[in-house]
């Protein structure tokens, strides 16, 4: 069974950084690629970027609303995908969410997420 | 930026009814690059239909995808209890990456 589990969210100050993990287990971790997504109370969801396979070299994508502060990361060899937040602004705060795409469905959907880990972004 | 608008924003129908979502692109878009996605509270989202017409593993075929170029569509043959809930359209495109709809509310009437 694919699982995704997140954590490290938490309550930080505007200008403060987070870093938050995606545990991964039941798929070949090294062969997919890992997405985040967010959502704000009651709001929508928002791509915030991805990271892709080895075979790609692990190449990172983001949204406009968060390049040059987020960065994305992994490590195969611990099935974990990481999203690395600076200068956090009361806009970022959201569920963040990670999410998996490959080629046993689409390169071009999400079709597993994990459970989400909450952003707090507040003086 | 390909912007995705959903109609209605709610929907309020009787269980057993026929649900009808559409999803209109701001300019065509491959229908490998259109997915579907369902949300309960408190929950993630759930992968229903990617490639605008291809049912996810596990997903009941009540639930169908249709549609091409700019106009999608998400059916809901006979809505179960379980289906109550927020539906969402997606695509793959160029800047940004991956773009969302704002949402369908599907609710008990």
């Amino acid at each position: 069974e694919v699982q995704l589990v997140e954590s490290g969210g938490d309550l930080v100050q505007p200008g403060g950084s987070l870093k938050l993990s995606c545990a991964a287990s039941g798929f070949i971790f090294s062969g997919a690629t890992m997405h985040w997504v967010r959502q704000a109370s009651g709001k929508g969801l928002e791509w915030v970027g991805r990271i892709r396979s080895h075979v790609n070299n692990y190449a990172t994508t983001y949204a406009a609303s968060v390049k040059g502060r987020f960065t994305i990361s992994r490590d195969d060899s611990k099935n974990t995908a990481y999203l690395q937040t600076n200068s956090l602004k009361t806009e970022d705060t959201a569920v963040y969410y990670c999410a998996r795409s490959e080629y046993s469905s689409s390169w071009y959907s999400f079709d597993s997420w994990g459970q989400g880990t909450l952003v707090t972004v507040s003086s | 930026e390909i912007v995705l608008t959903q109609s209605p924003g709610t929907l309020s129908l009787s269980p057993g009814e026929r649900a009808t979502l559409s999803c209109r692109a701001s300019q065509s878009i491959s229908s490998s690059y259109l997915a579907w996605y369902q949300q309960k509270p408190g929950q993630a989202p759930r992968l229903l239909i990617y490639g605008a017409s291809t049912r996810a593993t596990g997903i009941p075929d009540r639930f169908s995808g249709s549609g091409s170029g700019a106009d999608f569509t998400l059916t809901i043959s006979r809505l179960e209890p379980e289906d109550f809930a927020v539906y969402y359209c997606q695509q793959y495109g160029s800047s940004p990456l991956f773009t969302f709809g704002p949402g369908t509310t599907v609710d008990i009437k």
